[in-house]
């Protein structure tokens, strides 16, 4: 049974830092490219950040360009996200996920249960 | 890219068929084959309904389907059961491996 674990989230201030991990099981991890996507409290989802299966096609969301860096340990079976200088408008559920076709197929097969993450002073 | 545009809500009584429209641009939906529909009960994550525009997961009703014309996608559920009431997320490729999704649909089954 494929499975996606989110830890992490948690209250952070504004200019803060933290790292988000997605544990990854029940397929081959290191043949599929993963997602990082996040929901604002009452609000749609949004695209953050995708990387290829051995971690060399990277893409960011511009809102986060910059501030975020996506990563993945295939030996650990294991997608990260370390989100810094955190603004207000990044509060949110992060969901990991993963491309459906294995290869940039534009899809997302398998969710997460999600990690929230709070910016607030 | 901007954010697709779904209406915020629709809603049908039991046995309906509705539809939820996403429009996009000539750069996103209007470009490429790729849209796809993701249903989210409340607190829970999103579930893939429909990929590829038009092909169905292993295990979702073939009651969901989905179509595109120009820069407008649309997923059609017929025969509305309550159990469809739910929030309905569209997605597009657009371009340079990022996806774009839409702001989301509220089902209300009355």
């Amino acid at each position: 049974e494929v499975q996606l674990v989110e830890s992490g989230g948690g209250l952070v201030q504004p200019g803060g830092s933290l790292r988000l991990s997605c544990a990854a099981s029940g397929f081959s991890f290191s043949t599929y490219v993963m997602y990082w996507v996040r929901q604002a409290p009452g609000k749609g989802l949004e695209f953050v950040s995708v990387i290829r299966t051995n971690g060399g096609t990277i893409y960011y969301a511009d809102s986060v360009k910059g501030r975020f860096t996506i990563s993945r340990d295939n030996s650990k079976n294991t997608l990260y996200l370390q989100m810094g200088s955190l603004r207000a408008e990044d509060m949110a559920v992060y969901y990991c996920a993963r491309d459906g076709g294995g290869l940039f197929k534009y899809y997302l097969d398998y969710w997460g249960q999600g990690t929230l993450v709070t910016v607030s002073s | 890219h901007s954010a697709l545009t779904q209406p915020a809500s629709v809603s049908g009584s039991p046995g309906q068929s509705i539809t939820i429209s996403c429009t996009g641009t000539s750069s996103d939906v209007g470009s490429y084959n790729l849209v796809s529909w993701y249903q989210q009960h409340p607190g829970k994550a999103p579930k893939l309904m429909i990929y590829e525009v038009n092909k169905w997961p292993s295990g979702v009703s073939n009651r969901f389907s989905g179509s595109k014309s120009g820069n407008t996608a649309s997923l059609t559920i017929s025969g509305l059961q309550a159990e469809d009431e739910a929030d309905y997320h569209c997605c597009s490729y657009a371009g340079s491996s990022t996806l774009v999704f839409g702001g989301g649909t509220k089902l209300t089954v009355l």
